[in-house]
């Protein structure tokens, strides 16, 4: 059964700072890892999706890397703004692909302080 | 992004009456669908995936005659929480992908709360 490990589970750091996020996977034989935001109360927004054949996909100030061999995965927040702050998720299939949802880690909750 | 819509985004019941959430993907078809379940400072948890055309699949310790999942096209599912108790109370998030392994999308989210 896929497990999902996030680390920190809360992050607060001052405006401007450049941070990363920890994500680990128990199965690696996983087609994609999805990395999404939720702000409190809300449903969740995708911000990046990596297939297994790819080591990094970048979107604005946002970069996520993937080494499936060792199940780990970073989301790197450049220039962090207060805007950031919500509860980061990352989410993976199961191990082997198939039909079936999402497993996620619990999240690190980040606040980025003005 | 594709957009993935969900209604209502709040609800408030009585114990023993049953609660409809729908869920649409408005600009893409859709021909798997999943409920996810999220409790308060916890994530989320798969309680079913939705199959256009045929019955759902549910995760283990889901009640399925509890909750009741229809997906009669390709744009919408919908769970029906039967005789709702305090206990179901919680935020329902359906998703959607159009393709087999591609990026899933979110809908916002029901807030359920059972009284």
């Amino acid at each position: 059964k896929q497990e999902v490990t996030q680390i920190p589970a809360a992050l607060s750091v001052p405006e401007g700072e450049n941070l990363v996020l920890n994500c680990s996977f128990t199965d690696s034989a996983i087609y994609n890892l999805q990395w999404f935001r939720q702000d409190p109360g809300k449903g969740l927004t995708s911000l990046l999706l990596i297939q297994s054949s790819q080591r990094e996909q970048t979107s604005g100030r946002l970069n996520a890397s993937l080494d499936k061999s060792s199940g780990r995965s970073t989301l790197y927040i450049a220039a962090s703004q207060p805007g950031d702050s919500a509860t980061y998720l990352c989410a993976v299939p199961p191990g082997g692909g198939g039909a079936d949802g999402l497993t996620f880690g619990k999240g690190t909750h980040l606040i980025i302080q003005p | 992004g594709a957009v993935v819509s969900q209604h209502p985004s709040w609800v408030i019941c009585k114990s023993g009456t049953s609660v409809k959430i729908e869920c649409r993907s408005l600009d893409f078809q859709a021909t798997t669908m999943f409920w996810y379940r999220q409790f308060p400072k916890q994530s989320l948890m798969l309680m079913a995936t939705s199959n256009e055309g045929s019955k759902a699949t549910y995760e283990q310790g889901v009640e399925k005659d509890k909750f009741l999942i229809n997906h009669a096209s390709l744009t919408l599912s919908t769970l029906t929480v039967t005789s709702a108790h305090p206990e179901d109370s919680s935020f329902y998030i359906c998703s959607a992908r159009r393709l087999r392994n591609t990026e899933a999308f979110f809908g916002q989210g029901t807030r359920l709360t059972v009284v």
